[in-house]
């Protein structure tokens, strides 16, 4: 298996562009998480879906994010409008039981 | 969900047992003890992870005291690639959020 996919690994973009961040979990995994990382605030826990259900998002920061799961191999991360401070890197990863399997990460630049 | 106590950085020499401490001393009974790495630029990694019995596999060993209430992670011969953030997580399992700390930053010198 290739583990977890994201794209794309890097995204620029102007303050008020949407951004759409995507994840491909590993074949089988019926979670997914997605946490964002700062310098500031380390590693937060954003959303997760267990068999494709949101389960927990309270880490979401604010209506201008959310996030979809409309089937078993693809979620992604919308931000919209975007601002300068939801720069970060943007982490999937997937599990089937306990152990969490990370993808790449996105890095985004708003500007 | 328990908290964690970690040094915030530790170096090693190439070649040398590297021992990562965990505090965690308000870990409950159902909650193992995870260990994950991110190595700079990468998404984090999956280490090792024990209950109450000592664990060892091929990247590394867990040893955790009688009470639980603290941990040490070991790399037995520290490489250059095993510089990264080392990440002491509890967590009952069943797909429950995992809460990271800062972790510590080990630094592996030639």
């Amino acid at each position: 298996d290739a583990g977890v996919i994201q794209s794309p690994r890097h995204e620029v973009t102007e303050m008020g562009q949407e951004v759409t961040l995507r994840c491909k979990p590993i074949s089988g995994h019926n979670s997914l998480f997605w946490y964002r990382q700062t310098m500031m605030r380390g590693l937060e826990l954003l959303i997760y879906f267990n068999n494709n259900v949101p389960i927990d998002d309270s880490g979401m920061p604010e209506d201008r994010f959310s996030a979809k799961m409309p089937n078993a191999s693809f979620s992604t991360l919308k931000i919209q409008p975007s601002e300068p401070r939801d720069s970060a890197v943007y982490f999937c990863a997937s599990s089937f039981g306990n152990i969490q399997y990370f993808g790449a990460g996105t890095r985004l630049s708003v500007l | 969900d328990a908290k964690t106590t970690q040094p915030p950085s530790m170096d090693c020499a190439e070649g040398r047992a590297a021992n990562l401490p965990c505090n965690h001393s308000t870990i409950s009974g159902n909650e193992y003890v995870y260990w994950y790495r991110q190595i700079h630029s990468q998404g984090p990694q999956y280490i090792i992870h024990g209950l109450k019995n000592n664990e060892t596999n091929e990247m590394a060993s867990l040893i955790i005291t009688e009470d639980r209430k603290s941990s040490t992670l070991i790399l037995p011969h520290a490489t250059l690639r095993d510089t990264a953030v080392y990440y002491c997580i509890p967590n009952a399992g069943n797909n429950r959020k995992l809460i990271w700390g800062l972790g510590t930053s080990l630094a592996v010198n030639p």
